[in-house]
């Protein structure tokens, strides 16, 4: 099982480009990393994910050195409706394992 | 398109009675279910994971007599909560895993269900 470790909470001031890193230091080979945004009394909702380098979508970008024992979400320019709890998962893919457990995520605060 | 639907939203009930949650897959075949809990202000704990047709696999801690998971089918898995007691008052979650492409690549989740027991 691949254990993540985040930092708990930060704060941003909006239009800021926001960078949350995510350790995960035993990924095993198969497996992809997923980022996904949680607000309160809400399932987790899809954010973005990669297996290695760099991966760009329409709300974020997430970068992945070569050794994959970490990764880095990038929010551009945020704004006040991305304040919210954001966890990285490690494991889901094609191939990757049944055991998927979420470590303790960051809690980003967007200051106006 | 991968849409996960859970039901109830919330739940208020008596200690001691049972409550079920469903969690369906609406546009896909979810061969692979978890459920999750989470307290406030804390992370999505896994209890278990399921897949179609089998008995769910529990978390360490987790009691399966306690908490009922039956995955009958490929768009249906259920959590019970057995005899509820205001312990188990916390904000349940269930998410879904196909097998086909673009539905094995990543979790779908329901939008969970507050259960608050009296």
């Amino acid at each position: 099982l691949a254990k993540t470790t985040q930092p708990i909470s930060m704060d941003s001031y909006e239009g800021q480009e926001v960078n949350i890193t995510c350790s995960h230091n035993n990924i095993a080979t198969n497996d992809y990393i997923t980022w996904y945004q949680q607000f309160p009394s809400q399932g987790p909702r899809f954010i973005i994910q990669g297996y290695k380098t760099k991966v760009t979508n329409e709300v974020a970008s997430l970068f992945i050195p070569a050794d994959r024992k970490s990764s880095t979400l990038s929010l551009p320019r945020v704004s006040l409706s991305d304040t919210a709890v954001y966890y990285c998962l490690v494991g889901v893919g094609p191939l990757g394992n049944n055991r998927l457990a979420f470590g303790k995520g960051n809690q980003v605060v967007v200051i106006p | 398109g991968a849409v996960v639907s859970q039901h109830p939203s919330w739940v208020i009930c008596k200690s001691g009675t049972s409550v079920k949650i469903e969690c369906r897959s609406l546009d896909f075949q979810a061969t692979t279910m978890f459920w999750y809990r989470q307290f406030p202000k804390q992370s999505l704990m896994l209890m278990a994971t399921s897949n179609e047709g089998s008995k769910a696999t529990y978390e360490q801690g987790v009691e399966k007599d306690k908490f009922l998971i039956n995955h009958a089918s490929l768009t249906l898995s259920t959590l019970t909560v057995t005899s509820a007691h205001p312990e188990d008052s916390s904000f349940y979650i269930c998410s879904a895993r196909g097998s086909a492409m673009r539905t094995n690549e990543k979790l779908f989740f329901g939008s969970g269900t507050q259960l608050s027991v009296l």
